[in-house]
């Protein structure tokens, strides 16, 4: 089915250690970002792309690093992980940053805990 | 304080109640408004969005935008057990980038059968 795909679905790291989140879409759309979802907080922005080639911050991108090869893949890399960082990620694509007519396309999230 | 403010819950009504969810916002310069559901362990989904003031309806859903009050809600007629999900509301300027797109925290709703 078209849509979102992230991966790994559930993570454990210890702090310090490196990892990589994997998102990937097959909708052929322009605009892809990473957000956390941390109890009352909601959905926060924490790298943005535009399109192959072009990245940019959102609202709390210390600790994250992306980069934007392909128009498909999206992948956010934790450089030394903090238990700060124990949260659910979801990766989003739309045909426009303003989303308001496409509306914004979820995968299904990574549940990482940092210990 | 939040730009986007909505009332966590839970809220819990019987089956065939009608719901209201609601977000209040500070930003005058909003002008696309959203409402997406997010089942338990799901990525949230698009389930309405309105332009400008106004009603908007599709199905059991209404949307309702009062910019004057800077204040949203959605509503749910003829609730039923599967309409269980946290609602999150979301909005974004007419030239905003990705980096105004701004959501509230969620409501969590559970309809009893």
């Amino acid at each position: 089915n078209a849509g979102v795909t992230q991966t790994p679905k559930f993570q454990v790291l210890k702090t310090g250690q490196s990892m990589t989140l994997q998102c990937a879409q097959d909708m052929n759309h322009e605009y892809m970002s990473w957000y956390r979802q941390d109890p009352g907080m909601g959905l926060r922005l924490i790298h943005y792309s535009v399109g192959a080639g072009i990245t940019d911050q959102g609202e709390v991108p210390n600790g994250y690093n992306v980069s934007r090869s392909t128009t498909e893949d999206f992948p956010l890399r934790l450089l030394s992980a903090a238990p700060s960082q124990t949260s659910v990620y979801f990766c989003a694509s739309s045909n426009s940053a303003v989303s308001a007519n496409y509306g914004y396309t979820f995968g299904s999230g990574t549940r990482l805990t940092v210990v | 304080q939040k730009e986007v403010e909505q009332d966590p819950g839970p809220l819990s009504v019987p089956e065939g109640a009608i719901v209201s969810l609601n977000c209040t916002y500070s930003n005058s310069a909003f002008q696309y408004f959203m409402w997406y559901r997010q089942y338990s362990r799901k990525g949230p989904e698009l389930l309405m969005y309105t332009y400008s003031s106004g009603n908007k309806e599709d199905g059991r859903f209404t949307a309702q935008v009062d910019k004057s009050s800077k204040y949203i809600s959605l509503f749910i007629r003829d609730s039923q057990p599967s309409d269980s999900a946290t609602y999150l509301c979301a909005m974004i300027t007419s030239s905003g980038s990705a980096r105004q797109l701004t959501f509230g925290s969620g409501t969590q709703l559970t309809v009893l059968p």
